[in-house]
């Protein structure tokens, strides 16, 4: 199974500062027949199911604000919030669905300074 | 807009079985696969299986195999869970989710629209 590790495994930014989160897999996800990289990110607020952000790890899901962006590619990825707002308090997930058995990593939680 | 909605919470005894709907609306539902997912008390997401709805062929993930059983309806396009021979580490919310398929790689990709979430509790 391909193992998906996110760090940090919490972290505390203050409004309008930059989060970063950063997500590893354990082989790469980029498939050399379409050079596209399985690799989706998923913010979950409490008592909520999981939100769709990302897909091929860069492709924001409509609706998502540009203040969030996704990138990298092959086995290291990192989702990057720009200025954090209130509503962006949650735990975010990054999973491969390169091969099954598709798994996600254990999960971010963002909270304000 | 794409719904799936998904059956109320359940308490089950250890051993026992359980079997959670999930009801689709507003997409065609043959054209995607249905994942499950569930969430332990205060864990992360933990990937279960697809089913897909196409062709009713199913991939369970390796600690899953054979207690689980996912099945769909299409003339009510609903799909099922069931999870048999449950132990008290089963209790967790239980979702379903909507999944394209990639030609690709021959599997189905992430999960765009979720259900709300089952609540299984398994206590004696």
């Amino acid at each position: 199974d391909i193992v998906m590790t996110q760090s940090p495994d919490s972290l505390a930014v203050s409004l309008g500062e930059r989060a970063t989160i950063k997500c590893k897999s354990s082989q790469t996800v980029l498939h050399s027949s379409n050079n596209r990289n399985y690799l989706a990110w998923y913010q979950q607020k409490p008592g909520q199911p999981p939100k769709l952000l990302f897909y091929w790890a860069s492709t924001r899901e409509f609706g998502v604000p540009d203040r969030f962006t996704g990138s990298g590619s092959g086995t290291d990825f990192t989702l990057t919030i720009s200025s954090l707002q209130a509503e962006d308090v949650a735990v975010y997930y990054c999973q491969q669905y390169y091969h099954p058995p598709q798994t996600f990593g254990q999960g971010t939680k963002v909270e304000i300074k | 807009q794409v719904q799936l909605m998904q059956s109320g919470a359940d308490v089950k005894k250890p051993g026992a079985s359980v079997k959670v709907s999930c009801k689709t609306s507003d997409y065609m539902f043959t054209a995607y696969a249905i994942n499950w997912m569930r969430q332990a008390p205060g864990q992360g997401l933990e990937w279960m299986g697809w089913i897909n709805a196409y062709n009713g062929n199913t991939n369970y993930a390796q600690q899953f195999q054979g207690r689980l059983i996912m099945t769909i309806d299409i003339s009510t396009t609903t799909a099922y869970m069931e999870l048999r021979r449950l132990r008290s580490d089963d209790t967790a919310v239980y979702y379903c989710a909507r999944s394209s398929y990639d030609l690709v790689t021959d599997s189905f990709r992430w999960s765009d629209n979720w259900g709300q979430g089952t609540l299984v509790t398994v206590s004696s």
